[in-house]
């Protein structure tokens, strides 16, 4: 049991590039998110899934879009990377998008655009 | 935007010695409260989760939400060096949203 895994852990990307971070979990949630951990400014969600087949906007999504691919799978994409998406991308995922569900995090995926 | 406010630290305690986060939050419609453990270079790890008003209790670790003040705290008691990490308060406004603040470093020190 894995748990939250997350692809790559490091990249670097030159500016206009694009990439997509890839995360896959084995609990059999049905709740995935997307967050970035900028120092100084602490979590912040970009996207998530409340189930497979839906996905909404967080709290910064502008230069992301996500794919949730089944039930397992959630991808985040940086169509034309920018240097201020340098960060440390995190996927979480929890049993049901509710108030009391417990979010479980990824390793983490440490991006630098230069 | 709703805020979830944390004293950044450092803050340095003795080994044996309690340590006390708090943790602070702007909306009374919040209704779930993490406490998640972060080591530097890794990811959040859940500490704590807290609902009601009053203390719970687990192992070490002592979570205490007041919902009148706004204001949720952690105690760590017997605190060791291991300790040392960044801790960070999250508040559930409804659903899937988890405001995090932006955590509080705690030392240990033998």
């Amino acid at each position: 049991n894995a748990g939250v895994t997350q692809t790559p852990k490091f990249q670097v990307l030159k500016t206009g590039q694009s990439m997509t971070l890839q995360c896959a979990q084995d609990m059999n949630h049905n709740s995935m998110y997307w967050y970035r951990q900028d120092p100084g400014m602490g979590l912040r969600l970009i996207y998530y899934s409340a189930s497979e087949g839906t996905t909404d906007k967080g709290e910064v999504p502008n230069g992301y879009n996500v794919s949730r691919l089944n039930k397992r799978e959630f991808s985040l994409r940086l169509e034309s990377a920018a240097p201020s998406q340098t960060s440390v991308y995190f996927c979480a995922s929890s049993e049901a998008a509710a108030s009391q569900e417990t979010q479980y995090f990824g390793p983490g995926t440490r991006l630098l655009v230069l | 935007q709703k805020e979830v406010e944390q004293n950044s630290g450092p803050l340095s305690v003795p080994e044996g010695a309690i340590a006390s986060l708090n943790c602070t939050y702007s909306d009374r419609g919040s209704q779930s409260f993490f406490w998640y453990r972060q080591y530097s270079g890794k990811s959040p790890e859940l500490i704590m989760s807290i609902y009601s008003n009053g203390d719970k209790e687990d192992g070490r670790f002592t979570a205490q939400l007041n919902k009148a003040s706004q204001y949720v705290s952690l105690l760590i008691r017997d605190s060791q060096p291991s300790d040392s990490a960044t801790y960070l308060c999250a508040v559930n406004i409804a659903g899937y949203a988890l405001n995090f603040g932006k955590g509080t470093s705690l030392l240990v020190t033998p």
